[in-house]
């Protein structure tokens, strides 16, 4: 079955500070990966998603993500953190279901605050 | 586009009591997915469906719980009787299928806050 994992339950950084946010994947056949972003009392917003190409995949708000198949990951990235960017962040892998279209498996979510 | 609209946004209600959760799906999109987000088991799919046939229901807790999805542009998720533990955020989304063309994000709404007293 398709997973990803959230190690981090929460990070913190200074603003200004370059921020990652980690996800480990497990896929059997090609990966198709996610993240998103959700404010508090707000549903989940797309940030970017990883199909082929680049591994370093471009998203909204700044945000970033890098593929790397040997180490199964995908971390998210900031080069210089805002305070606004304070949210619950989910790692998402796309299942492999005949059928499923786009059925995503979700994260438990990593707490990212970020401090003056 | 408004996006997904889900209604009620706040609903309290008392535990027996029947709810109804409703949600329009982007219009266009051929898959919408239920959800419920708790701090104890985090966000869970309960049920989707593919042009307004249910795939799959797996995820949903017990017979207490029914979806439906009349035509393409409304889905209802309904609880009867209610129960305390049922108290969480309930979030629908919707996307277009692999038919569309490439692998597509979901588009949540912005969920259903349900209290059971």
């Amino acid at each position: 079955a398709q997973s990803v994992a959230q190690p981090e339950d929460q990070v913190n950084v200074a603003e200004g500070n370059p921020l990652t946010v980690k996800c480990t994947y497990s896929v059997s056949g090609n990966p198709y990966l996610f993240w998103y972003v959700q404010y508090p009392n707000r549903g989940l917003q797309f940030l970017l998603k990883y199909i082929t190409g680049d591994n370093l995949v471009k998203g909204s708000y700044g945000f970033e993500a890098e593929f790397n198949k040997s180490q199964t990951s995908f971390h998210l990235k900031k080069p210089s953190a805002l305070v606004s960017d304070s949210a619950l962040y989910f790692c998402a892998v796309r299942d492999l279901v005949t059928g499923g279209g786009n059925k995503l498996t979700f994260g438990t979510g990593t707490q990212l605050k970020v401090e003056l | 586009d408004a996006g997904v609209i889900q209604s009620p946004r706040h609903e309290v209600t008392e535990m027996g009591q029947e709810v109804t959760l409703r949600c329009k799906p982007i219009s266009g999109h051929d898959y919408l997915f239920w959800y419920r987000q708790t701090m104890m088991r985090g966000l869970e799919l309960l049920i989707y469906f593919n042009n307004n046939v249910p795939i799959d229901d797996s995820g949903m807790p017990e017979d207490r719980f029914s979806a439906k999805m009349p035509n393409a542009s409304f889905s209802t998720l309904k609880i009867q009787p209610s129960e305390p533990r049922d108290s969480a955020v309930y979030f629908c989304a919707s996307s277009l299928g692999p038919l569309a063309g490439g692998i597509n994000e979901q588009f949540f709404g912005p969920g259903t806050r349900l209290t059971v007293l």
